[in-house]
Formats: C-alpha cells, sequence, structure tokens
C-alpha cells in the first residue's frame, strides 16, 4: 500500500527554538496533505491542510505564523514548529490521500516533539 | 460533516467477535463511513470504507443500516494485537481531498 514517512520520528528541544517536521509520500503523489496534533489519550486534531503551490488553510485557533507550512513539492511537506514552548510538545502526525476521492488517507508515522 | 458518537471503551476476550457501533444521525448523501485503527504513538491505519449495506475485507466487516444513521465495525476473532483506538468517522465525498474529523475513538482492550 501507499507509504507516507516522517521525520524526524521524535525530537526534543529547548524552549524558543525552531523545529521542522517533515512528511512525505514515499510512492505517490500527493497535492494535499494534512497535519495533525494528538495530546496523550486524546484524539487526533486537525491542525491544517497543506496545499501543494498553494497556502496551507489552518483550522480555527491554530496559529498560522507559530506553525509554518510548507508543501514544496508533490510529495513533500513540512511543518515547523516556531518559537516552540512546552505546551507545543505533543504528537505530530500527517496524512495523504491515496486517490482523488479522499477518503482513504494514509498517515506517516508520527513526530514526538518534546519541549524543554 | 456529520458528528459522530461510539462507545469510550470495550473489552473483550481473545478469540471472540467484537461490534463497534457508531452513531451518525446526520450524515448527508455525499458522506461515507470510514474507519481507522490507532496503535499508541503510531499514525492512524485505514480499516474499512462503506456506504450502505455491508461491506467485508481481509480484517473487518462494516454493517450500515439503510438509514445509515449508524454502522457496526465487526472484527471477527480478535487477538491481542487488535488492542487499539478505532475511530469511526464520516467522510464527504467532494472528488477532492476530504479533511477527516476524529471523535474520540473507541479503546478496545482485547485479554486472554
Amino acid at each position: 500500500g501507499a507509504v507516507v514517512s516522517q521525520h524526524p520520528s521524535w525530537v526534543i528541544c529547548k524552549s524558543g527554538t525552531s523545529v521542522k517536521i517533515e512528511c512525505r509520500s514515499l510512492d505517490f503523489q500527493a497535492t494535499t496533505m494534512f497535519w495533525y496534533r494528538q495530546f496523550p489519550k486524546q484524539s487526533l486534531m486537525l491542525m491544517a491542510t497543506s496545499n501543494e503551490g498553494s497556502k496551507a488553510t489552518y483550522e480555527q485557533g491554530v496559529e498560522k505564523d507559530k506553525f509554518l507550512i510548507n508543501h514544496a513539492s508533490l510529495t513533500l511537506s513540512t511543518l515547523t514548529v516556531t518559537s516552540a514552548h512546552p505546551e507545543d510538545s505533543s504528537f505530530y502526525i500527517c496524512s495523504a490521500p491515496h486517490l482523488a476521492g479522499g477518503y482513504e488517507q494514509y498517515f506517516g508515522p508520527g513526530t514526538r516533539l518534546t519541549v524543554t | 460533516l456529520a458528528k459522530t458518537t461510539q462507545p469510550i471503551s470495550m473489552d473483550s476476550y481473545e478469540g471472540q467477535e467484537v461490534n463497534i457501533t457508531c452513531s451518525h444521525n446526520n450524515i448527508a448523501t455525499n458522506d461515507y463511513i470510514t474507519w481507522y485503527q490507532q496503535f499508541p504513538s503510531q499514525g492512524p491505519r485505514f480499516i474499512i470504507q462503506g456506504y450502505k449495506t455491508k461491506v467485508t475485507n481481509e480484517v473487518a466487516s462494516l454493517f450500515i443500516p439503510a438509514d445509515r444513521k449508524s454502522s457496526t465495525l465487526s472484527l471477527p476473532r480478535v487477538s491481542l494485537s487488535d488492542t487499539a483506538v478505532y475511530y469511526c468517522l464520516v467522510v464527504r465525498n467532494t472528488g477532492t481531498a476530504s479533511k477527516l474529523t476524529f471523535g474520540t475513538g473507541t479503546r478496545l482492550q482485547v485479554t486472554l
């Protein structure tokens, strides 16, 4: 099946620094990718929709200047957490639709971010 | 999109059939019902998707009554490795990539 990878799988950074997370579709192209955040024992919360060749669209309450999204190519989207704070510590997951229908999506393995 | 409601948790013994029911009273004509499975510290994995009646694949069955206001995911003969969170989602088929809205999910615990 289609594969989505994320890098890094985990990262620890100091408060105030920025962290970049990559999401790649390995064997298919994705003009759209989605970014989620998940806190322990909670459900996934959609943060933003990443669009290749155009600006990302953010969900209500998500600061676009803090969570920078760049969809550089048809197989790569990046999420940069700027000026990270301990409350940004979370599990970040990306997904990409396999086909244009969109209702079956492939998720990356997730990135565990810990801000100290 | 239709909001989904499912039990927060379920327990089962290994080898039993597990049925997880999800209600989606406000489902629309263009909406599909999709189920995902998530293990701890992993991304969700697509299990099955359906529109009406019954759909079966190698891992599960999905039963959808005629009014489509609910659906039941059936896992035959669960094993310990089926311990996970199961999410029921309603997804609109718009012809383009659709946002997925995750509810609370059902935490299934399988024991010996």
